[in-house]
């Protein structure tokens, strides 16, 4: 069974302290892994795509790690600003062999304080 | 990237009604998603919609319930049929452009 879990499911950080979010994910056909911050009462908002092995994608405080079992968001040194909800996406082959669809996991959510 | 403008942001209806949520897209796309999100819940895959063709719904969701729409490559409309308290949550469409963009949500609250 195609499988995104992500951890921890919630995580409180003082500002400036550093941590990561893990996505670690079983499916077939993986077409990129993506990453997304959603704030309460609106939409995922877009951060990264990773396709390969090896890969890394940064973004101001954000740099997104990619292995073949799991991707890793790491947070340096956090503001207030950065308390969201981060969730992980796999793009995959459906299982009845159509289109590529989107697996989402659950998402950390991240409370930092000042 | 596209755009999306999802109406309505929120709703209060009455259990046995019908809501029609709707996405406007500022640019033609081929595919496009319908969410759902429950409190403290990932995102739930409700169905594919491509122009021109049914939509292909996950196990779970049928099209008698959340009936779709998709009349061109910018628009795209999701009923919630016979609402129950338990269709309470958060419903997003979503388009894949490179990657996936959402609109703002509906906040949907069934009474």
């Amino acid at each position: 069974e195609d499988q995104v879990t992500q951890s921890p499911e919630a995580l409180r950080l003082q500002e400036g302290e550093s941590s990561s979010l893990n996505c670690s994910y079983t499916v077939s056909g993986l077409r990129g892994l993506f990453w997304y911050r959603q704030d309460p009462g609106k939409g995922p908002e877009f951060l990264f795509t990773l396709y390969s092995a090896g890969e890394e994608k940064e973004k101001e405080r954000l740099k997104a790690t990619l292995t073949k079992k799991e991707s890793f968001l790491h947070i340096t040194a956090p503001k207030p600003e950065d308390s969201a909800t981060y969730l992980c996406a796999v793009r995959h082959s459906h299982a009845s062999g159509g289109s590529y669809i989107p697996t989402f996991g659950r998402g950390t959510s991240l409370i930092v304080h000042p | 990237s596209a755009v999306i403008s999802q109406k309505p942001s929120r709703d209060i209806c009455q259990r046995g009604t019908s809501l029609t949520i709707q996405c406007q897209v500022d640019s033609q796309v081929t595919m496009m998603f319908w969410y759902r999100q429950q409190p403290g819940q990932s995102l739930t895959l409700i169905a594919t919609a491509n122009q021109g063709s049914e939509a292909t719904y996950e196990s779970g969701f049928v099209i008698d319930k959340f009936p779709i729409s998709r009349p061109n490559l910018t628009f795209s409309t999701l009923t919630v049929s016979n609402m129950s308290p338990e269709d309470s949550s958060i419903y997003l469409c979503s388009l894949w452009d490179g990657f996936y963009t959402f609109g703002s949500g509906t906040r949907l609250t069934v009474v």
